[in-house]
């Protein structure tokens, strides 16, 4: 079927709003992954979860940082009160198992204001 | 995880085989070597992914030395298209917290006419 889908693909806010960035997973991929990756840089992890629990949330940056996935499909990364530092691109993956491959989309390119 | 080492750009003309190097000296028993490329604005794609022998697809092939230490990607006949960031990543398989990637920051591979 479709690979992963990320929406919006491009999202400018102002500091101190909050935002939020969704990631569709490939159908029947029980494991799911938010990474963030700033400019010349390699993607940085920031949680992943298998099914509807948060396994590893150990690279989120702050609380500001959360991440849910209710039903084990789709997920939602939120950001509070947005700063300049949190400008980035934010990558999902899916695999369908634990550590199997990761299936990456096509990122949502956050600029903060 | 174990710490990957990569030359930080490579050239390669269209045609010709592109060999990419990795070294991963501490790299564990229970340990894969992954690699992964990015094409310019686009997510990360999983290219192929070894334990100690050596693997072939439809993409590449990775050649592991018998002392796992480091390892090599070959594109057999490098086009135009695989001009992207190459990253070599360890990780075990299967095993929840350690499911993430560790991106470092890969090797830019430009192909050229």
């Amino acid at each position: 079927g479709a690979g992963v889908s990320q929406t919006p693909s491009n999202k400018v806010t102002e500091k101190g709003k909050y935002v939020e960035l969704r990631c569709d997973p490939i159908s029947g991929h029980t494991a799911l992954y938010w990474y963030r990756q700033s400019l010349g840089q390699g993607p940085e992890f920031l949680i992943y979860f298998q099914g509807t629990g948060a396994a590893d949330d150990s690279g989120l940056p702050n609380d500001r940082f959360f991440a849910v996935r209710p039903e084990g499909s789709v997920s939602t990364l939120k950001i509070q009160r947005t700063e300049r530092g949190d400008s980035a691109m934010y990558l999902c993956a899916s695999s369908q198992d634990r550590g199997g491959e990761q299936f990456f989309g096509p990122g949502t390119r956050l600029t903060v204001l | 995880d174990a710490k990957t080492t990569q030359p930080t750009s490579m050239d390669c003309a269209e045609g010709r085989a592109a060999n990419l190097p990795c070294n991963h000296s501490t790299i564990s028993g229970n340990e894969y070597v992954y690699w992964y490329r990015q094409i310019h604005s686009q997510g990360p794609q999983y290219i192929i992914h070894g334990l100690k022998n050596n693997e072939t697809n439809e993409m590449a092939s990775l050649i592991i030395t018998e002392d796992r230490k480091s390892s090599t990607l070959i594109l057999p006949h490098a086009t135009l298209r695989d001009t992207a960031v190459y990253y070599c990543i360890v990780s075990p398989r299967n095993t929840g917290t350690a499911s993430k990637l560790t991106f470092g920051t890969g090797t830019r591979l430009q192909v050229t006419l």
